[in-house]
């Protein structure tokens, strides 16, 4: 079955980096863009950033670009979120997600990874 | 950017009511919309795809209706295990975008 398993949360100073990894099981990685979301604490679903199946396309959202990058390794089956200058305003749950075929839908999610920034 | 505007934030309702969120884009997205069931310290869940097609496995209780800019979820008989926050997120245009969210629960 589909399985997506974050990691590389936890709590980090302001201004410091932090790298998430997602590593994909149960379907063929390489074949299938992948996303990136956040949820603040008690808040809604923000967006950041999306990877083409081949990691020739990358997009990601105003709020976290020049900051933020988005990474495959389909050799791995991993997927990454390299965040540097970290912000109290990024402490959040952390999900990435498979994009199906071929439409932006986002059909399996990982569990999450709490990134919490604080001094 | 696209907005999406949900509406209510929140409803309480009773088991076997029909419950009606309303997502409104602020340009036309024609179908491209989907919902997402989020249940308490879960990652989300897509539920509806397309605008109105279910996802596999999901009870025929949801269901979506609308295009352009207005949508409308429903769920024709709330049940105990519908109690969530529900999102919709549109994927006519990067950056995609969700709606803030409506938890329901039960009366």
């Amino acid at each position: 079955q589909v399985l997506l398993v974050e990691s590389g949360g936890g709590v980090v100073q302001p201004g410091r980096s932090l790298r998430l990894s997602c590593a994909a099981s149960g379907f063929t990685f390489n074949t299938y863009a992948m996303h990136w979301v956040r949820q603040a604490p008690g808040k809604g679903l923000e967006w950041l950033a999306v990877i083409s199946y081949d990691g020739m396309n990358k997009y990601h959202a105003d709020s976290v670009k020049g900051r933020f990058t988005i990474s495959r390794d389909n050799s791995k089956n991993t997927l990454y979120l390299q965040m540097n200058s970290l912000r109290a305003e990024d402490t959040a749950v952390y999900y990435c997600a498979r994009q199906t075929l071929p439409a932006a839908i986002m059909d399996y999610w990982g569990q999450g990874t709490l990134v919490t920034v604080s001094s | 950017d696209i907005q999406m505007t949900q509406s209510p934030s929140s409803l309480s309702a009773s088991v076997g009511d029909r419950v009606t969120i309303t997502c409104r884009a602020s340009q036309d997205i024609t179908n491209y919309l989907n919902w997402y069931q989020q249940k308490p310290g879960k990652a989300p869940k897509l539920l509806i795809y397309n605008a109105s097609d279910l996802e596999t496995g999901v009870p025929s209780r949801f269901s979506e209706g609308g295009s352009g800019t207005e949508f409308t979820f429903t769920i024709s008989s709330l049940q105990p295990e519908d109690i969530a926050t529900y999102f919709c997120q549109q994927y006519a245009d990067l950056p995609l975008t969700f709606g803030g969210g409506t938890k329901v629960d039960i009366k």
